[in-house]
């Protein structure tokens, strides 16, 4: 059964980068069947995607976080990372991992599996 | 972006009566690439249905998804208690992803 789990410092200080890992177990991130994503959650915005990754390293992401936002995989690791910079207070919230799919044409990327959460608040 | 309206906020029920849920786009979900997840306290969103209305695997007939275009609803029939929760739909066709606000569904 496919897990994934997210993993990071909870606490992060103003202008610091967040930096933030999801491991994927029952289940290989190499697929080429699959397209791996970073979402947040607010309070006050919500459901936010940030971006998404294929196996290959081949990301795209949210225009109005990518001045900001890297997302990379570690194939042998079986993870894929998330790294958000100059963060301030509005920066807080859970974070999850999830994979979209199955498949990777357009019609295949609702988020399917999600990661439980971990909350990021960022506070000097 | 395709902005996701879902509106009212809450709506409150009683156990068994039927609910309609509703999502608004700004503008028209290409493919009707539309998807609906469940969120309960303390949890990650569950898919529930995608592609505006084919159901996720082991999610009960009961969840039935329509619409197209911009105008899109989740009705859930006959309402069990543990499906008091918040509804998000998720625009999946134009970049970005989006997703609406939430509907509540609170117990009557």
């Amino acid at each position: 059964q496919l897990q994934l789990q997210e993993s990071g410092p909870g606490l992060v200080k103003p202008s610091e980068t967040l930096s933030l890992t999801c491991t994927v177990s029952g289940g290989s991130i190499s697929s080429s069947s699959y397209y791996w994503g970073w979402i947040r959650q607010s309070p006050g915005k919500g459901l936010e995607w940030i971006g998404s990754i294929y196996y290959t390293g081949s990301t795209y992401y949210n225009p109005s976080l990518k001045s900001r936002v890297t997302i990379a995989v570690d194939t042998s690791k079986n993870q894929f990372s998330l790294k958000l910079s100059s963060v301030t207070a509005a920066d807080t919230a859970v974070y999850y991992c999830a994979r979209h799919g199955p498949g990777i044409a357009a019609a295949e990327l609702y988020f399917h599996h999600w990661g439980q959460g971990t909350l990021v608040t960022v506070s000097s | 972006e395709i902005v996701l309206t879902q509106s009212p906020g809450t709506l409150s029920f009683s156990p068994g009566e039927r609910a309609t849920l509703s999502c608004r786009a700004s503008q028209s979900v290409s493919s009707n690439y539309l998807a609906w997840y469940q969120q309960k306290p303390g949890q990650a969103p569950r898919l529930l249905i995608y592609g505006a209305s084919s159901r996720a695997t082991g999610i009960p007939d009961r969840f039935t998804g329509s619409g197209s275009g911009t105008d899109f609803t989740l009705t859930i029939s006959r309402l069990e208690p543990a499906e008091f929760a918040v509804y998000y739909c998720h625009q999946y066709g134009s970049a970005p992803h989006t997703f609406g606000q939430g509907t509540k569904l609170e117990i009557k």
